[in-house]
Order: C-alpha cells, then structure tokens, then sequence
C-alpha cells in the first residue's frame, strides 16, 4: 500500500475529459513538487507533468497538473484510445527521506 | 539516439547477489541526479534508490537499505546498483531514470528483469 492513494481505475469516453487524483500528506504532497508518469502497457514509464503543473515539451496541452494542499491531480483532456495506460504520481517524502510513488491508476477510453 | 540502458538482470538465488548498470548515451549524465526504480511483475512503480550527481549524496528506500549500494562513474557516464542478500520480493523490472522527483525523471531505460528464485 503506498503512501501516495490514487484510485486504481478511472474510465471515461473519447473526447471526454478525466481527472485522477493523488492524495498524499504534509511530509509529501504538501511540501514537495509533484510529478506525474505514463507507462504504456510493456514500456517504461514516460514524464508527463513536472513541478506540479508544467508539461515537458513534447507533451500536448491536454495533459494537465494541479496542486492543492496535501492533494494533486492529473487532468485529460480530449479522451484517446491511445490514452489508455497507467498513471502513476511521485515525489519526495521528507520524514521517510525517501521517493514515493502513488499506487498508479489504469485509464480505460470506453 | 538519446538513451539509458540497463543491463545485469537475471536469474538468482535468493542470498545470491547481482550488480545492474545502467548506461547513458546520448543523454547528458553527469550534472543529474539518477535514480533506479523497480516494477514487479504486474505491480505499480517503486523507487529504489537515487545518487546526487557527484555521488556525494545516496537515499534508499526503506525494503533495500543495507543490501543495495548505488554508485555512478560520470566518467563513464554509468550508473550502478549492487544488489546483495536478494530475495524473492526483490523480483521486479528495474529501470534507472534521469532527474529529480521536483523536475521529474525525463529519461528512463527500458528496464532489466531480476528474477530471484531457486
């Protein structure tokens, strides 16, 4: 169980818009930057979001990120099949010294 | 072409030992903070360890602390993990990734399997 809670499934239509949520706490979310990683199904991880909600380059306008207090949240837009992966938020956690991981959510495109 | 690749996976006995690399090429090494996170079979991602960029600075998570040493050669631009006293939960895809978890890992290899089993 990580310390970082993401909801294991989220579904939503093409086109349609979706959020995953990462919840974490004060030694966590709440005082470091979030990132947020893509993993196609049998390939390696991807950056999406870095520094709560800036996108590298190469990363279309549709993918979004958003802090609030001990909380961030990853927001599709424009729903692709191609979307369909699992989302995993990270950061750093000052009381254990250690990186964490949410638990990763699987985006089905109905 | 920019890249990391991993290499050293296997099969181990639990006890055994192995050392992974992990190799930059055409990826700017040496100023970065590197990392190894782990991914068993059909689980989310784990971090395992990270090295500052002139290896002065080591963090490790708590299940490998005491069994797992990373290390870095900028001059080589390589990455290293000795894994010793392996056990069966230590099966997983190890990948090495490029950042911080403020700026974000931008460069990830493509993993390397780590089997322990008798």
């Amino acid at each position: 169980q990580s310390v970082l809670t993401q909801p294991p499934s989220v579904s939503a239509a093409p086109g349609e818009r979706v959020t995953i949520s990462c919840s974490g706490s004060t030694s966590n979310i709440g005082n470091n930057l979030v990132s947020w990683y893509q993993q196609l199904p049998g390939t390696a991880p991807k950056l999406l979001i870095y520094e709560n909600n800036k996108r590298p380059s190469g990363i279309p306008d549709r993918f979004s990120g958003s802090k609030s207090g001990t909380s961030a949240t990853l927001g599709i837009t424009g729903l692709q099949t191609g979307d369909e992966a699992d989302y995993y938020c990270a950061t750093w956690d000052s009381s254990l010294t250690a990186g964490i991981f949410g638990g990763g959510t699987k985006l089905t495109v109905l | 072409e920019e890249q990391l690749v991993e290499s050293g996976g296997g099969l181990v006995q639990p006890g055994g030992s192995l050392r992974l690399s992990c190799a930059a090429s055409g990826v700017t090494f040496s100023p970065y903070w590197v990392n190894w996170v782990r991914q068993a079979p059909g689980k989310g991602l784990v971090w395992v360890s990270r090295i500052s960029s002139d290896g002065s600075s080591r963090n490790y998570a708590d299940s490998v602390k005491g069994r797992f040493t990373i290390s870095r050669d900028n001059a080589k631009n390589t990455l290293y993990l000795q894994m010793n006293s392996l056990r069966a939960e230590d099966t997983a895809v190890y990948y090495c990734a490029r950042g911080s978890f403020a700026g974000g890992f931008d460069y990830w290899g493509q993993g390397t399997l780590v089997t322990v089993s008798s």
